[in-house]
């Protein structure tokens, strides 16, 4: 059974230009999650869609993410513009359920702006 | 504002020996508490839990306590393996999201 992956592995992208993000969940799971390590910080939550809906995006930091899931498979994350302090490893992770169950995470997407 | 806390960045033992990494939390809403192992340009990958109606949970050489009142958890490991090397993520959860904290990188010397 394949995991959760994401893509691109790597980016490098200049100040004010466009970068989107793809996760593709583990098959059947409704639960899907983005989270963003900034070097040597905590992982942390951005957002959580229950199928295709939003359950929870208080942790996006502003109007320049856009996640979207449409249908309820896999999910884009676009940042627009990039500042540099969007750097980072953005993860994917998708649940079957809630409550006492473990998400699965992807390899990460390595952002960085220059 | 943190609710997951690991207050050491590092710990290095022997090859043999037992690790203990530690984690403190604030919020008494979490119910449900798991240790991730992150290895260089890969993802975290789940290690074990526990919920919190328990005190212990027990994994082959992986054990994790958890101290309610405290809001305190802690994974024993025993023996330490080099392969063990990694840095460890505890993540508390209160149903919906998890909440992580920074991670500790463990060395383990043979």
């Amino acid at each position: 059974e394949a995991g959760v992956t994401q893509f691109p592995s790597h980016s490098v992208i200049e100040k004010g230009q466009t970068v989107t993000l793809r996760c593709d969940p583990i098959s059947g799971h409704d639960n899907l999650y983005w989270y963003r390590r900034v070097m040597g910080k905590e992982i942390k939550f951005l957002l959580h869609f229950v199928k295709e809906s939003k359950q929870d995006e208080s942790g996006m930091p502003n109007n320049r993410f856009l996640a979207e899931r449409t249908g309820g498979t896999y999910s884009t994350l676009k940042v627009q513009p990039a500042e540099l302090e969007d750097s980072g490893v953005y993860f994917c992770a998708s649940r079957l359920g809630t409550g006492d169950t473990e998400a699965f995470f992807g390899q990460g997407t390595r952002l960085t702006v220059v | 504002d943190q609710q997951v806390k690991q207050n050491s960045p590092s710990l290095s033992v022997q090859e043999g020996r037992i690790s203990i990494l530690n984690c403190d939390y604030t919020n008494s809403m979490f119910d449900y508490f798991l240790w991730y192992k992150k290895y260089p340009a890969e993802g975290p990958t789940f290690l074990i839990s526990i919920s919190s109606i328990k005190d212990k949970n027990e994994d082959g050489r992986f054990t994790v306590f958890l101290n309610k009142s405290a809001k305190h958890l802690s994974l024993h490991i025993v023996p330490s393996q080099p392969g063990d090397s990694a840095v460890y993520f505890c993540a508390a959860s209160p149903g919906n999201q998890f909440y992580f904290g920074t991670g500790t990188s463990l060395t383990v010397i043979p």
